[in-house]
């Protein structure tokens, strides 16, 4: 059965760094598009940014500049750096799968269960 | 940017009723449209793509509709398991964008 798993979220202060893991099992990981998704405490749901199966990135502008994704198909995961943390980067950190392989811009079947970053001093 | 717009945010609803919930998108997406059920302290769960493909093992009481700029996704008779959150998502060329949600609870 396909899971996603996350992990490497943490309280850490405004302007430093974390780095996001997501480990995937029970598909090919290698030929199916990942996103990372984020929602703010009792928000609604934001995309931040995906890596397609040609390693093709894209970011929401608030995240430009500042976020990194990328992926090992070698380990089956994908990885979100995050760097000049602010306070509204403050939310749980969902990652997910893309419905079709190979495809680049689809809707989201799997999904993990999330790891909370909070940015505060 | 194309902008997702939900309505109503929150809709009160009884067991047996039959709900419909609407999303706009300011711009044409062709029925690049998904609709996602999240509960409280669950990762959203995907019920309907391409606007009216129901996802396998969802029950058929969930229905999308529309093209374009507009889109339902419409409950035919409400069950205890249904009050939740509902997101609209459209996902065309290279961005990824939710509505605000819709929080469906019991009348």
């Amino acid at each position: 059965e396909p899971q996603l798993v996350e992990s490497g979220g943490g309280l850490v202060q405004p302007g430093g760094s974390l780095k996001l893991s997501c480990a995937a099992s029970g598909f090919t990981f290698s030929t199916y598009t990942l996103t990372w998704v984020r929602q703010a405490p009792g928000k609604g749901l934001e995309w931040v940014s995906t890596i397609t199966v040609g390693g093709t990135t894209y970011y929401v502008d608030s995240v430009k500049g500042r976020f990194i994704v990328s992926r090992d198909n070698s380990q089956n995961t994908v990885f979100l750096q995050m760097n000049s943390l602010r306070a509204e980067d403050t939310a749980l950190y969902y990652c997910a799968k893309d419905l079709t392989p190979q495809w680049e811009f689809d809707a989201f079947d799997i999904w993990g269960q999330g790891t909370m970053v909070t940015v505060s001093s | 940017d194309i902008q997702m717009t939900q309505s109503p945010s929150t809709l009160s609803a009884s067991v047996g009723d039959r709900v419909t919930i609407t999303c706009r998108a300011s711009q044409s997406i062709s029925s690049w449209l998904a609709w996602y059920q999240q509960k409280p302290g669950k990762a959203p769960r995907l019920l309907i793509y391409k606007a009216s493909n129901l996802v396998s093992g969802v029950p058929t009481r969930f229905s999308g509709s529309g093209s374009g700029t507009e889109f339902t996704l419409t409950i035919s008779s409400l069950q205890p398991d249904d009050f939740a959150t509902y997101y609209c998502q459209k996902y065309s060329t290279y961005s990824w964008t939710f509505g605000q949600g819709t929080k469906v609870d019991i009348k």
